[in-house]
């Protein structure tokens, strides 16, 4: 049983690249999030996914999409990566008994 | 709106209490409370329900005043480990089931000293 799982742990990219974080729970759980964690600011909601074919807005929106692809994993796109968005990434999960399950995270460093 | 958690940061030593106080401008369905111990990913402690009771996590309780918006989170006889940054995150809008939009303050850092 792995809980939340997420590829890449570190990423560098430029100004401008593109790349998709990938996230996968296996708790059968319906609800799925990303975060970003920057120092001093908390974690902050992107996007989520209350359940399977639906997602909605966070906080933090601008600048990322999401995709749920099935009940298991739920994906971020960065389309054109800006030095702001150098952060953790946290995914999460939740099922019906209300805590979310984070994944490790990914650093990303944009340049 | 991010709820404002004070004191920012403290220093016990091991055995000793402290309090992390959570306060929310908007009325709330929920209070969370999560440890993140550094560099790795926050961690469920507790939940506190609007009409609920106040809950217990080893040393570790909470309270939920539903009046003045406010949670404190209460670590008595703190041990090494409790050592972490401590968020609290609030759901205004009881969304149900499995799908609460949380907003997270920004932590306070309890340092627990030998």
């Amino acid at each position: 049983n792995a809980g939340v799982t997420q590829t890449p742990k570190f990423q560098v990219l430029k100004t401008g690249q593109s790349m998709t974080l990938q996230c996968a729970q296996d708790m059968n759980h319906n609800s799925m999030y990303w975060y970003r964690q920057d120092p001093g600011m908390g974690l902050r909601l992107i996007y989520y996914s209350a359940s399977e074919g639906t997602t909605d807005k966070g906080e933090v929106p601008n600048g990322y999409n999401v995709s749920r692809l099935n009940k298991r994993e739920f994906s971020l796109r960065l389309e054109s990566a800006a030095p702001s968005q150098t952060s953790v990434y946290f995914c999460a999960s939740s099922g019906w008994a209300y805590e979310q399950y984070f994944g490790p995270g990914t650093r990303l460093t944009v340049t | 709106q991010q709820p404002v958690q004070s004191p920012q940061a403290v220093i016990l030593r091991e055995g000793e209490d402290a309090v992390i106080n959570c306060s929310s401008s908007k009325a709330l369905y929920s209070v969370h409370w999560y440890r993140q111990k550094h560099g790795e990913a926050p961690v469920f402690l507790m939940i506190l329900l609007k009409g609920g009771e106040q809950k217990g996590h080893e040393k570790i309780s909470a309270s939920f005043n539903e009046k003045k918006q406010q949670s404190s989170l209460y670590l008595t006889a703190s041990q090494l480990s409790y050592s972490g940054t401590y968020f609290c995150g609030t759901d205004p809008e009881g969304g149900g089931g499995s799908n609460y939009k949380l907003t997270f303050g920004k932590g306070t850092l309890l340092t627990v000293n030998p």
